[in-house]
């Protein structure tokens, strides 16, 4: 497989269930992003890990817990939700340098998920 | 904080005809990148074209190019010779030169491409 792949395309949950969405990489960047995307509103970046560490979290509530075993792996794992959760949730990477100046990021195609 | 302003929600082409989507920005820095990504309905995003705020030249793609306009901070999006294949959600983005990579999204404009 080539570029940026997400697992489950699709996923529906209840609220109390525990769910992970899974993002893998094959361009061989050193950094991996999730995004979140509702209807009518801008990409909202969620978490930011370069060189495996996490370097940005937007005020994520903890409902959401991210995981970046390694490069090319970053996970997103869910717990007791809320049905404004529901959205499209984007991967994305790119190859930052040590000075953190990068360049393009590359998405996947995205986990649609609905917490009902 | 950049933001990044896309006024236009929806456009609407005949096919082979050119559209422009504009796209403004707010900013105090002097370096930063600035794109357009696509995400058509298989939800792919994909990146149509970049620019470097250093660059005075405007970036072409192909059918596609930008007119950059650093100091009103506007980057429109011009698709020439319209496809079927370009219908699709278009976001303009912003990031900075340095530090680690957070870009800023606008909301998009749906692009509609009439046979």
């Amino acid at each position: 497989e080539t570029g940026v792949t997400q697992t489950p395309r699709h996923l529906v949950m209840g609220m109390t269930n525990k769910k992970s969405l899974k993002c893998e990489q094959h361009l061989g960047h050193n950094a991996m992003y999730w995004y979140k995307q509702s209807a009518k509103k801008p990409l909202e970046l969620m978490f930011v890990y370069n060189f495996k560490e996490q370097t940005e979290n937007n005020s994520v509530p903890s409902r959401f817990s991210p995981e970046c075993p390694n490069s090319s792996h970053l996970f997103l794992h869910l717990h007791t939700l809320q049905p404004e959760d529901s959205a499209l949730y984007l991967c994305a990477s790119s190859q930052e340098d040590s000075g953190g100046v990068g360049d393009t990021q590359y998405f996947g195609p995205g986990t649609r998920l609905t917490v009902l | 904080a950049q933001t990044v302003t896309q006024s236009q929600p929806e456009m609407s082409v005949q096919e082979a005809e050119t559209v422009t989507l504009s796209c403004t920005y707010d900013t105090s820095e002097s370096d930063y990148y600035l794109f357009w990504y696509k995400q058509p309905p298989s939800r792919q995003m994909i990146l149509v074209i970049r620019q470097e705020a250093y660059k005075q030249q405007n970036a072409t793609e192909n059918r596609f190019s930008v007119n950059f306009q650093k100091a009103a901070k506007s980057f429109s999006l011009k698709i020439s010779d319209s496809q079927l294949g370009d219908a699709a959600m278009y976001f303009c983005a912003y990031r900075t030169s340095g530090g680690y990579q957070k870009v800023t999204f606008g909301t998009g404009t749906k692009l509609q491409v009439i046979p």
